[in-house]
């Protein structure tokens, strides 16, 4: 296991249409995480997944932002009707349900460019 | 709301000196204060962690103190070197959440 594996690394996009994001995180973990990170701030949480329950959004996620993990491995964030404020890193993070530390293993994310 | 806060100017320091950055949080005491490594256009990196029994931590060059009082972690990088250039990152966890919330990240530069 390589860790955690985000595609694709870099998307630049037109304003209006969608992309789609994958994650691979480790496959002993059960918690999958997907955050978003703009130029000189850190992680903002979107979204949170134990196993294929995703058990809560952030209030950042609009209604055009879908995360799913079907069956508890792989995860998809998709984004419909870009626009350029959506323009940011797409971090994809997992861990171990059990671990009280909670200490996450990020993914080299997913660079979001919207002209 | 919990908030977390770092210092956000940038550190620059001669190499071998030691770096101190700063995270402070309010309300609720986390159950643990977290740190991580971020380089240019990759994922942060875990480091540390602290816990809130905890007054010290120490993993070679890197120490982490938690004072519950102040409602602040200072993260020291000791001997600092060229390659320890990068942006370091403060995250909490609560007792019953399974979320981080990180800060903004201070950027620290090490001059050789």
């Amino acid at each position: 296991d390589t860790g955690v594996s985000q595609d694709p690394r870099h998307k630049i996009t037109k304003r209006g249409q969608n992309v789609t994001f994958r994650c691979d995180p480790i496959s002993e973990h059960n918690r999958l995480y997907w955050y978003r990170q703009t130029l000189g701030q850190g992680p903002e949480f979107l979204t949170y997944f134990q196993n294929e329950a995703q058990l809560e959004k952030s209030r950042l996620l609009s209604d055009r932002f879908s995360a799913e993990r079907p069956k508890g491995s792989f995860s998809t964030l998709e984004i419909q009707r870009t626009e350029q404020g959506d323009s940011a890193m797409y971090l994809c993070a997992s861990s171990a349900a059990g671990s009280g530390a909670n200490v996450l293993t990020f993914g080299a994310g997913s660079r979001l460019t919207v002209l | 709301s919990q908030k977390i806060e770092q210092n956000s100017e940038a550190l620059n320091i001669q190499e071998g000196k030691t770096a101190t950055l700063t995270c402070n949080y309010t309300n609720y005491s986390p159950a643990y204060l977290q740190w991580y490594r971020q380089d240019p256009g990759r994922g942060p990196v875990f480091l540390l962690l602290i816990r809130e029994n905890e007054k010290e931590k120490r993993k070679e060059r890197l120490k982490v103190t938690f004072d519950t009082t102040l409602k602040q972690s200072l993260f020291h990088i000791t001997a600092s070197q060229p390659a320890d250039s990068a942006t370091y990152l403060c995250a909490r966890l609560g007792s019953n959440d399974y979320k981080l919330s990180f800060g903004a990240g201070t950027t620290v530069t090490v001059r050789a």
